[in-house]
């Protein structure tokens, strides 16, 4: 059971928008600490695809935009293309584990 | 470019333990925070501890905090990250990763790949 909730699964067609959802708790994002998301494709570590709950890294297209609101977090992909089909996850920091927390991860299929 | 390199896949029995090794390369080694992450087959990822390469300091997973041990080796900007006691359960792809200032993890090692059997 992770400290923070994602749906398992999101679908869209190319060219839709699609978002997903982190809830969190009191103890991680309730408490002001921020949301990063990571984008894995199939046998491949982890991608850093949002920062401090709205910023890109260099190369990230701006089609990913990032939010933060009470207890939850969301990540928006804006025109989905076949490539973005990967598992996503958020990481924060909670203070009754004191250490890092992820989310279960979403698996983003694009119809 | 940064990047961290790890140590090539490992099968162990159970009971035993594993070293996997993370060398950093094209940042100060010293400078950022190095943690562990694991991630068993199909699940999610799952935080297991850091240490700060300056002066050695860590801080585990309370999971993990009576199996696991990281050290590092600053001469060859190199992390370690030992799993004893070990079981069916940790067989599992262990990553580390470099955290910048936000604490997001930006740079991240291949996986090490560790099945544990009997």
């Amino acid at each position: 059971q992770s400290a923070l909730t994602q749906p398992p699964s999101v679908s869209g067609a190319p060219g839709q928008w699609v978002t997903l959802s982190c809830t969190g708790s009191s103890s991680n994002i309730g408490a002001g600490f921020d949301v990063h998301w990571y984008q894995q494709l199939p046998g491949t570590a982890p991608k850093l695809l949002m920062s401090g709950n709205h910023y890109r890294p260099s190369g990230v297209p701006d089609r990913f935009s990032g939010s933060k609101s009470g207890t939850s977090a969301y990540l928006a992909i804006d025109g989905l293309q076949s490539e973005d089909e990967a598992h996503y996850f958020c990481q924060s920091y909670d203070t009754g584990l004191s250490g890092p927390v992820f989310g279960g991860g979403t698996e983003l299929t694009v119809l | 470019q940064m990047q961290l390199v790890q140590s090539g896949a490992e099968v162990k029995k159970t009971g035993s333990s594993v070293k996997v090794s993370c060398k950093a390369s094209g940042y100060t080694f010293t400078y950022r925070y190095l943690h562990w992450v694991r991630q068993a087959p199909g699940q999610a990822l799952e935080w297991m501890g850091w240490i700060t390469p300056f002066n050695g300091n860590t801080n585990y997973a309370q999971k993990f905090q009576d199996r696991v041990t990281i050290t590092r080796d600053r001469s060859m900007s190199t992390a370690y990250m030992e799993l004893s006691s070990l079981r069916s359960e940790d067989t599992a792809m262990y990553y580390c990763a470099s955290a910048g200032h936000s604490g997001s993890y930006d740079i991240w090692g291949q996986g090490t790949m560790v099945t544990v059997s009997s």
